[in-house]
């Protein structure tokens, strides 16, 4: 059973248009989060969720929306997309809101924009 | 606000050899610090964390890290590499909400 699973695993895709990432854990964590890791491997948090309620909004571009329809979910709608969003996207969840929770991560979505 | 530093993206060394991967923290509040791995193509997976209690840390497959707040730093070792350490290794810290900043990563290479 993978305990933080995403899909796709690729998307290769035009500019302009929209997609979506699908994220889902089986833990029973109350919360979870979107990590971007760009082309030199640096990882920086997006957002949070804890329990469908957002936590943390990073300076992200607002074409990218995050829906958490219940909080074993966690999606990821990227609007009009551009060139620089090509990244490996993260999802990641932990049992709770708190600095020494270890987060658990899923196996990235490797989004290409051509 | 918090940062990590980790010092040199690439280290190498001989299967047998000591692992050093160095990183400094920088936090206005007390740290939560963690190392994590990640194999190519794959997820992160945590190696250890620190959360106050002991200052020498022991994780999975044999790596552990010592906390000096005198240094800021937490930095990961191992006392003999294996051919399958062979991966890029990240440090973090996490805030008061669980938000990680992550290091810029080291590639650890081992050698036959």
């Amino acid at each position: 059973d993978t305990a933080v699973s995403q899909t796709p695993k690729y998307l290769v895709t035009q500019m302009g248009n929209d997609k979506s990432i699908k994220c889902e854990q089986n833990l029973g964590h109350d919360t979870m989060y979107w990590y971007k890791q760009d082309s030199k491997k640096f990882l920086k948090i997006m957002f949070s969720y804890n329990n469908k309620e957002l936590i943390i909004n990073e300076t992200v571009p607002n074409r990218f929306s995050p829906k958490s329809p219940d909080k074993a979910h966690l999606n990821l709608h990227i609007n009009s997309l551009e060139l620089g969003d090509s990244a490996v996207y993260f999802c990641a969840s932990s049992l709770a809101q708190g600095g020494g929770t270890e987060a658990f991560f899923g196996q990235g979505t490797r989004l290409t924009v051509v | 606000a918090q940062s990590v530093t980790q010092l040199g993206s690439h280290v190498s060394v001989s299967e047998g050899a000591l692992v050093l991967l160095r990183c400094n923290y920088s936090s206005s509040v007390p740290p939560y610090l963690f190392w994590y791995v990640q194999y190519p193509n794959q997820g992160l997976q945590l190696l250890l964390k620190y959360t106050s209690a002991a200052t020498l840390v022991k994780g999975i497959n044999g790596f552990e890290a010592e906390f000096k707040k005198s240094e800021t730093s937490f930095h990961l070792t191992k006392p003999s590499a294996h051919m399958s350490d062979a991966a890029e290794y990240f440090c973090a810290v996490s805030d008061p909400w669980g938000k990680l900043t992550f290091g810029q990563g080291t590639i650890l290479t081992v050698h036959p």
